[in-house]
């Protein structure tokens, strides 16, 4: 299995853009994680999806922050329009029920 | 104060030595997990507990449910541990809270 497979793995984008990270979680795992990793803040769950339905986005900062997960397979984490502070590390990760989770590679963010 | 607390933030071993970094938690939790994560970044899942031990390879992993208190040992410790080793609560709902981790450098 190739795991959980983010894209890009690095984004640098000018304040005001919209930036779109994917999420591809591993197959038949039913609950998907949306995390954002800072200096100041450590890791922080923006929000999670069970069975594709979001279930707890309490962690999802301002209404700039969007997620969605159409399918099984895919889910993305959308900012418009992004500001300097946005500026993590951003982790997708996938577990098959309440246990393990398996982390992907990350997306490093860099808005200037 | 902070619901998973981790010490030390910081620790610098030699070579061989066995080291331990402790997590607490003040909230109610159906499993802990430790992870690592590597200058590279990515993060790995390393144990996975909700009561007793667990052992893989050089790591020992234990936890008192009711003390609300984890411990992760690492024996003969190597460079290659070096590492940010995070302990992360799931409280119920499937939800991890983190502690702010501890940045282990091994020198040899």
């Amino acid at each position: 299995d190739a795991g959980v497979i983010q894209s890009p793995r690095h984004e640098v984008t000018e304040m005001g853009q919209e930036v779109t990270l994917r999420c591809k979680p591993i197959s038949g795992h039913n609950s998907l994680f949306w995390y954002r990793q800072t200096m100041m803040r450590g890791l922080e769950l923006l929000i999670y999806f069970n069975n594709n339905v979001p279930i707890d986005d309490s962690g999802m900062p301002e209404d700039r922050f969007s997620a969605k997960m159409p399918n099984a397979s895919f889910s993305t984490l959308k900012i418009q329009p992004s500001e300097p502070r946005d500026s993590a590390v951003y982790f997708c990760a996938s577990t098959p029920g309440p246990g393990e989770q398996y982390f992907g590679p990350g997306t490093r963010l860099t808005v200037t | 104060k902070n619901e998973v607390e981790q010490s030390p933030q910081n620790l610098t071993a030699q070579e061989g030595e066995f080291i331990t970094i402790n997590c607490s938690y003040s909230v109610g939790i159906s499993a802990l997990h430790w992870l690592q994560q590597h200058p590279g970044g990515g993060i790995v899942s390393l144990f996975m507990l909700s009561s007793g031990k667990k052992k893989h390879g050089r790591l020992i992993a234990t936890i008192n449910i009711q003390e609300k208190h984890s411990s992760l040992h690492i024996t003969a410790s190597h460079p290659r541990d070096s590492a940010v080793y995070i302990c992360a609560v799931l409280s119920y709902g499937n939800k991890l809270v983190f502690g702010a981790g501890t940045i282990l450098r091994v020198k040899s």
